[in-house]
């Protein structure tokens, strides 16, 4: 099946340093991606989507210049948290969708940020 | 605001028992879809129905959906202490664009089975 391979998967770092996260589809080209924050025993909540070769779209209440969105190739997307804060620690999650029609979200595994 | 609402929030159950798990939304759909999360981990689809069909089987798992009523359930037979886990079910809108495929997640079931 499908693979979206997402790293890091943890990362720890202080407080005013920017954090790259990057996801990869393994075995499809996916145009669109998706970048979710999920905080403890809640939902996942959409920040933005990210979409090949162009701007992506943010979810309102999402800043834009805080959470840098790169969408360079078919297979990878980034998602680049700058001026890191501990209220910015939460489980970052990755999706992609396959061009085939009706076929469901891949999921990267997720990458846990701890900002100190 | 939140298109799907699983219930119950948590579920403990014996192995061997079967899992039910309920899920309701608010606007028409296209496909409607479950997943389910380990903890710390990325989520994986299960399954798909879409708005045209009403009972959908995989394994031990069987999906309604009551689109008349908006809401879908999970079932899962003959549980085993490999299902703990968190389950989502999310929604496709109807009237999202044919290149959209952007999900809105409810807050999930936690699901526990005891061996």
């Amino acid at each position: 099946g499908a693979v979206v391979s997402q790293h890091p998967s943890r990362v720890i770092c202080k407080s005013g340093t920017s954090v790259k996260i990057e996801c990869r589809s393994l075995d499809f080209q996916a145009t669109t991606m998706f970048w979710y924050r999920q905080f403890p025993k809640k939902s996942l909540m959409l920040m933005a989507t990210s979409n090949e070769g162009s701007k992506a779209t943010y979810e309102q209440g999402v800043e834009k210049d805080k959470f840098l969105i790169n969408h360079a190739s078919l297979t990878l997307s980034t998602l680049t948290v700058t001026s890191a804060h501990p209220e910015d620690s939460s489980f970052y999650i990755c999706s992609a969708s396959s061009p085939r029609p009706n076929s469901p979200l891949h999921f990267g595994n997720g990458t846990r940020l701890t900002v100190t | 605001s939140q298109q799907g609402e699983e219930d119950p929030q948590a579920l403990s159950i014996q192995e061997g028992e079967n899992a039910t798990m309920n899920c309701s939304y608010k606007t028409s759909i296209n496909n409607l879809q479950w997943y389910r999360q380990n903890s710390g981990r990325g989520l994986v689809h299960l399954i798909l129905i879409r708005s045209n069909e009403r009972e959908k089987h995989s394994g031990r798992l069987r999906v309604t959906l009551d689109t008349s009523k908006k809401s879908s359930s999970l079932l899962i037979t003959a549980s085993r202490a490999a299902d703990t886990a968190s389950y989502f079910c999310a929604t496709k809108g109807a009237y999202s664009g044919a290149g959209s495929y952007q999900l809105t997640f409810g807050k999930g079931t936690k699901l526990s089975v005891i061996p």
